[in-house]
């Protein structure tokens, strides 16, 4: 099974929003709504921020949401903040892959 | 709320057995969920290893399928990782994690918060 892919890094500034992607196939992303995103800072556990491809957990707030069209599943980010900059990953629950992560960077 | 603490060697030699203990508090490891360990290498990205029902079922990632053996223990609450034969490329922090299931979807949360383990000599 193939990792997800994701761009290696993204940025914004304070405030604005970005939008992080996140490609499989048919037979992962695309056949299933079972996507979900997780937000890692450095040295600390990876944390649930999407599940379902757009349900959020109790307690992450409503600046992230997820969407999904076709084989690519998103993460928009909006109003950024400082505390916003960590690694996000995407994963697919189908064959459980993850992507290779993308590096959030708020100017 | 659910907590997960991973135990065991912070180093092994080259192709000995990692050997790693995920103890859960909070919760039952009975309950309706799969229990499974992911690892990260350093400075890359995120690799499920695999999986295990409190039955005893498991799933495993078919690359590391032939040296991966997860465990359960429901009277101590807690599930283990074996990796056999291990070589550097398998120096990573070891993450546990609760699957959580509803019908047919999953996602992992919580986590555990991770043990660094090193093979080297």
């Amino acid at each position: 099974q193939s990792a997800l892919t994701q761009p290696r890094s993204v940025s914004g500034s304070p405030g604005q929003s970005v939008t992080i992607s996140c490609t499989g196939t048919s037979s992962d992303v695309g056949g299933y709504n079972y996507v979900s995103w997780y937000q890692q800072h450095p040295g600390k556990a990876p944390k649930l921020m999407i599940y379902d491809v757009s349900k959020r957990p109790s307690g992450v707030p409503d600046r992230f949401s997820g969407s999904k069209s076709g084989n690519t599943a998103s993460l928009t980010i909006s109003g950024l903040q400082a505390e916003d900059e960590a690694d996000y990953y995407c994963c697919s629950y189908a064959g459980t892959v993850f992507g290779g992560g993308t590096k959030l960077t708020v100017l | 709320q659910v907590q997960l603490q991973e135990s065991g060697p912070g180093l092994v030699k080259p192709s000995g057995t990692l050997s790693l203990t995920c103890a859960v508090s909070g919760g039952s490891i009975s309950s309706s969920n799969w229990w499974s360990w992911v690892r990260q290498p350093p400075g890359k990205g995120l690799e499920w290893i695999g999986e295990i029902y409190h039955s005893g079922s498991t799933n495993y990632n078919p690359s590391l399928k032939s040296r991966v053996t997860i465990s359960v223990d429901k009277s101590k609450n807690q599930f283990s990782l074996k990796l056999s034969s291990v070589t550097a490329a398998d120096t990573a922090v070891y993450y546990c994690a609760r699957a959580v299931v509803v019908t047919v979807s999953s996602w992992f949360d919580p986590w555990g918060q991770g043990t660094l383990v090193t093979v080297s000599s």
